[in-house]
């Protein structure tokens, strides 16, 4: 059974940096595309960064470009969000979300980890 | 990047009601369509993938359709646990995008 479990979140003040993991269990984790994707409290989804199965091609929304690294470890089966320079509107809920096929077709899910940026 | 615009943003229905979700894209993007359900506080789930394929493990009563830059999602017989917000979201091209999401409601 696929699983992905978010961990890192938490309280933090503007001008700071975090990172947050996704470990995967359940498939061949270096076989597929990964993204984080995000919803600030009572707001919609927001797509954020995407990287493939090797590492070596990523994406970036140009709400979060310079700003925000994704990286992975297949070895440890686990996902990254590098978020430096965190800003009041980055504070929202990060999903990491695997896609069955190609980039973009979000077929599981993490639960979930809360940013929460306040000064 | 490509807009995905949903109607209506909320409705309320009632149980065995036949309900009908809309979205359209600012442009083509040929079949690729997801539909997402979110129940209060969870994670989003993948209904429907390529406009028409339902995801496995999904109900049956669960439909889409359309191409191009129309598509539907349909919900033939509506049961208590349909109370979710839905989205739509384009993964033909970078950024993906997702419509601002509809919320139905159980009367």
């Amino acid at each position: 059974e696929v699983h992905l479990l978010e961990s890192g979140g938490g309280l933090l003040q503007p001008g700071g940096s975090l990172r947050l993991s996704c470990v995967a269990s359940g498939f061949t984790f270096s076989s597929n595309a990964m993204s984080w994707v995000r919803q600030a409290p009572g707001k919609g989804l927001e797509w954020v960064s995407a990287i493939n199965g090797f590492g070596g091609t990523t994406y970036y929304a140009d709400s979060v470009k310079g700003r925000f690294t994704i990286s992975r470890d297949n070895s440890m089966n686990t996902l990254y969000l590098q978020i430096n320079s965190l800003r009041a509107e980055d504070t929202a809920v990060y999903y990491c979300a695997r896609s069955g096929n190609g980039w973009y077709r979000f077929d599981y899910w993490g639960q979930g980890t809360q940013v929460t940026v306040s000064s | 990047d490509i807009q995905m615009t949903q109607s209506p943003s909320s409705l309320s229905a009632s149980v065995g009601d036949r309900v009908t979700i809309t979205c359209r894209a600012s442009q083509s993007i040929n079949i690729y369509l997801n539909w997402f359900q979110q129940k209060a506080g969870k994670a989003p789930n993948l209904l429907i993938y390529t406009a028409s394929s339902l995801q496995s493990g999904g109900p049956s009563r669960f439909s889409g359709s359309g191409s191009g830059t129309d598509f539907t999602l349909t919900i033939s017989s509506l049961q208590p646990e349909d109370s979710a917000t839905y989205y739509c979201q384009q993964s033909y091209s970078t950024p993906p995008t997702f419509g601002q999401g509809t919320r139905l409601e159980i009367k």
